[in-house]
C-alpha cells in the first residue's frame, strides 16, 4: 500500500459526459502529480501541483483540469469525453524529501472506459 | 519527442537467468534515473536510481548502469525469479525537476 488513494477504481461512462477523478495523496506529501497510460502507452504527464499551486503542465488537453484543495487532495476533471480518453489514471505524490529525484508514490489508478 | 526510450516492448527470460533491460535518453542534462516495476492493477512502484555521478548501483538482485557518455542505462536482474514478471520502467526526472518523464516500459517475463 503506497499511501495515495484513487477514487474510484472503475468508471464507464458515454462520450460527452463529464467525469471527475479523486486522489488522495500521502500523509505529508505536498506535491501531486496525475498520469495517463493509455493501452499500450507509456505514462503520460499531465500535470503537477504542488501545495495547492499548479507547478507544471505536460500533455494534459483543455478539456482537462484539475485542482489542489486546501487539504491537500487533489481531483482531475475530465470533460466531453471522448472515446480515445479511456486510459488508466494515476496519481502521484512525493516528500519534500524526495524532491528533485523523481521518486513518486503511486496509487492504484482509475480506470475510465468511455463508451 | 520521446526523451526516454525503451526500444524492446517485451523480453522473455528464464529463471534463474540474468534479466537486462534497456534504456536510452536524449538528454544531456539529466541527472538522475530511476526504475519502476508496476504490476497489472497496481500502481507503479520505485525500485532503484542511480545519480549521473555514479555508473553503478546495486541493491540486492537489482542493478542498474549508466553510460553518460552514450546515454544509456540498462537494469540487470540476477537471478531473475518469476515473481520480477512485471512491465518495468525506465524515467528521469525532467530538467526542473517539475515532472518525471516515464520511458513506454518493457514487459518482462520470467519463465519457472
Amino acid at each position: 500500500d503506497s499511501g495515495v488513494t484513487q477514487t474510484p477504481k472503475h468508471l464507464i461512462t458515454a462520450t460527452g459526459q463529464r467525469v471527475t477523478l479523486r486522489c488522495s495523496p500521502r500523509s505529508g506529501d505536498l506535491s501531486v502529480y496525475w498520469y495517463q497510460q493509455s493501452l499500450d502507452q507509456g505514462l503520460q504527464f499531465l500535470i503537477q501541483y504542488y501545495n495547492g499551486e499548479e507547478r507544471a503542465k505536460g500533455n494534459i488537453l483543455e478539456r482537462f483540469s484539475a485542482q489542489q484543495f486546501p487539504d491537500l487532495h487533489s481531483e482531475l476533471n475530465l470533460s466531453s469525453l471522448e472515446l480515445g480518453d479511456s486510459a488508466l489514471y494515476f496519481c502521484a505524490s512525493s516528500p519534500a524529501s524526495k524532491t528533485n529525484t523523481g521518486e513518486l508514490f503511486f496509487g492504484e489508478g482509475s480506470r475510465l472506459t468511455v463508451l | 519527442d520521446q526523451q526516454v526510450k525503451q526500444n524492446s516492448p517485451s523480453l522473455s527470460v528464464q529463471e534463474g537467468r540474468i534479466s537486462i533491460l534497456n534504456c536510452d535518453y536524449t538528454n544531456s542534462m539529466f541527472d538522475y534515473f530511476l526504475w519502476y516495476k508496476k504490476y497489472p492493477a497496481e500502481g507503479p512502484t520505485f525500485l532503484i536510481s542511480i545519480s549521473s555521478i555514479k555508473d553503478k548501483n546495486e541493491d540486492g538482485r537489482f542493478t542498474v548502469f549508466l553510460n553518460k557518455s552514450a546515454k544509456h542505462l540498462s537494469l540487470h536482474i540476477v537471478p531473475s525469479q518469476p515473481g520480477d514478471s512485471a512491465v518495468y520502467f525506465c524515467a528521469a526526472p525532467g530538467t526542473s525537476y517539475d515532472k518525471v518523464i516515464f520511458g513506454p516500459g518493457t514487459s518482462l517475463s520470467v519463465i519457472p
